[in-house]
């Protein structure tokens, strides 16, 4: 366990479904960030909150909401996805924004039907 | 903006020899590279890193070499073992840890 926590670990949804994704931290961390990522591509970078105010949305489209409503806890709400949704989507979080090196969960794998 | 390559995609080598994977990143502006270690089932973790002022760097068995003038990075993995077996992913940001851009990773197999 690296101290940042994700559920659920495997999620299968519809595409016409509302569903959300949690991750959660005790590492006294003030930075979250959502990534993503799919086979053979890199990790891309989704959301990124420092003290939980939103710092960078990386022209993610609007079916994914995410939110922050303490430091140590961190969603992703989904709505009305695509089949290439699915995917694994990670959660990292750093002391702040610019800290060195992040670290992850484990990971939600997405699976959009 | 930073465009990070790396190679090879997969890599198998015997247990016990030394395994060897390369990032070149295109933004000369790039000051900090991590290295982080995906094993199944998990997320990255970071294994080791190096700043722009530093040329190599070492841990145990793993070391890390940085040439600015080319920008181009190297994670050395020696005296390999069955564990090391994972993807590994490189990373380059400006600003010390902000903005990371990865690698597309590689996938090593160790046998043994």
């Amino acid at each position: 366990e690296t101290g940042v926590t994700q559920t659920p670990r495997h999620l299968v949804m519809g595409m016409t479904n509302k569903k959300s994704l949690k991750c959660e931290q005790h590492l006294g961390h003030n930075a979250m960030y959502w990534y993503k990522q799919s086979a053979k591509k890199p990790l891309e970078l989704m959301f990124v909150y420092n003290f939980k105010e939103q710092t960078e949305n990386n022209s993610v489209p609007s079916r994914f909401s995410p939110e922050c409503p303490n430091s140590s806890h961190l969603f992703l709400h989904l709505h009305t996805l695509q089949p290439e949704d699915s995917a694994l989507y990670l959660c990292a979080s750093s002391q702040q924004t610019g800290d060195y090196g992040y670290t992850f969960g484990s990971g939600t794998r997405l699976t959009v039907v | 903006g930073e465009n990070v390559e790396q190679h090879p995609s997969t890599l198998s080598v015997q247990e016990g020899d030394s395994a060897v994977i390369k990032c070149t990143y295109s933004d000369s502006a790039s000051n900090y590279f991590p290295w982080y270690k995906q094993e199944l089932g998990k997320g990255p973790q970071l294994i080791i890193d190096i700043r722009s002022n530093v040329g190599e760097k070492k841990d145990q068995r793993i070391a890390v070499t940085l040439n600015k003038t080319a920008k181009h990075f190297s994670l050395h993995i020696t005296e390999t073992q069955p564990e090391d077996s994972a993807v590994y992913f490189c990373a380059a940001s400006k600003n010390y840890g902000q903005n990371f851009v990865f690698g597309p990773g590689t996938r090593l197999s160790v046998l043994p």
